[in-house]
């Protein structure tokens, strides 16, 4: 079974700096589907970035990028120039390639952006 | 542009009632799921359906009954509910294909006394 750990249950960062946030998971698939997911106070879940990953280059999101490391099964997330409106609850997210519907989230990480 | 709407947005029950959460999505996708959220545990999937006449259970479906005779609408069932079902449901469809972008509804905070 596949499993997501996010190991920061709380980060903070000073507005315009940059913040890394973790993520590692397991499984035995190869082709599969990593999330970045936002969940700010109005508890709306928002799709922040996407990897898919048979594809070695890291996804960009303008001020969002991702570091994935495949064999060590790692994924975080790099916010730059953070801003206050970036602070929310962050969810990695996996997917199988082939299984539609089934997202295996972690347990989030809080981020506060301090003025 | 509508996407994924749920009612209600918040529900207080008494233990042993019954209530149905609803969702809808305008999107035709063919994949729809159920989340529920509880604090330090992120979201886990309850059921999911990929398609009209199919669901199917998730991580932690007890408690709670699915049915998806349309394309759009994938309701929830409670059918005598618990404290332990206290929580934030989520509702989530996604297309098939490459893309495989779940979209969310914006939660139903439910309340079990």
């Amino acid at each position: 079974a596949q499993t997501v750990t996010q190991s920061q249950p709380e980060m903070s960062v000073q507005e315009a700096e940059t913040v890394t946030l973790s993520c590692t998971y397991d499984t035995s698939e190869n082709n599969y589907y990593l999330f970045w997911y936002k969940q700010p106070p109005s508890r709306q879940m928002i799709l922040v970035i996407r990897q898919e990953a048979y594809k070695q280059q890291n996804a960009t999101e303008n001020r969002f990028s991702v570091n994935f490391q495949k064999a060590a099964k790692s994924f975080s997330l790099k916010i730059s120039d953070s801003q206050l409106g970036d602070t929310a609850m962050y969810f990695c997210a996996f997917k199988r390639y082939n299984q539609g519907g089934k997202l295996i989230f972690g347990q989030g990480t809080e981020l506060s952006v301090k003025p | 542009n509508a996407g994924v709407t749920q009612t209600p947005k918040f529900q207080v029950l008494k233990t042993g009632q019954s209530m149905t959460l609803q969702c809808a999505q305008d999107m035709n996708h063919e994949y729809m799921s159920w989340y529920r959220q509880d604090p330090g545990m992120g979201l886990r999937l309850i059921h999911y359906s990929v398609g009209a006449g199919i669901t199917d259970q998730g991580e932690v479906p007890n408690g709670y009954n699915v049915s998806r005779s349309t394309t759009e609408d994938f309701p929830l069932r409670l059918l005598s509910a618990a404290p332990s079902q206290t929580s934030v449901y989520f509702c989530a469809s996604s297309e098939t294909g490459a893309k495989n972008i779940q979209y969310f509804g914006a939660g139903t905070r439910l309340s079990v006394l």
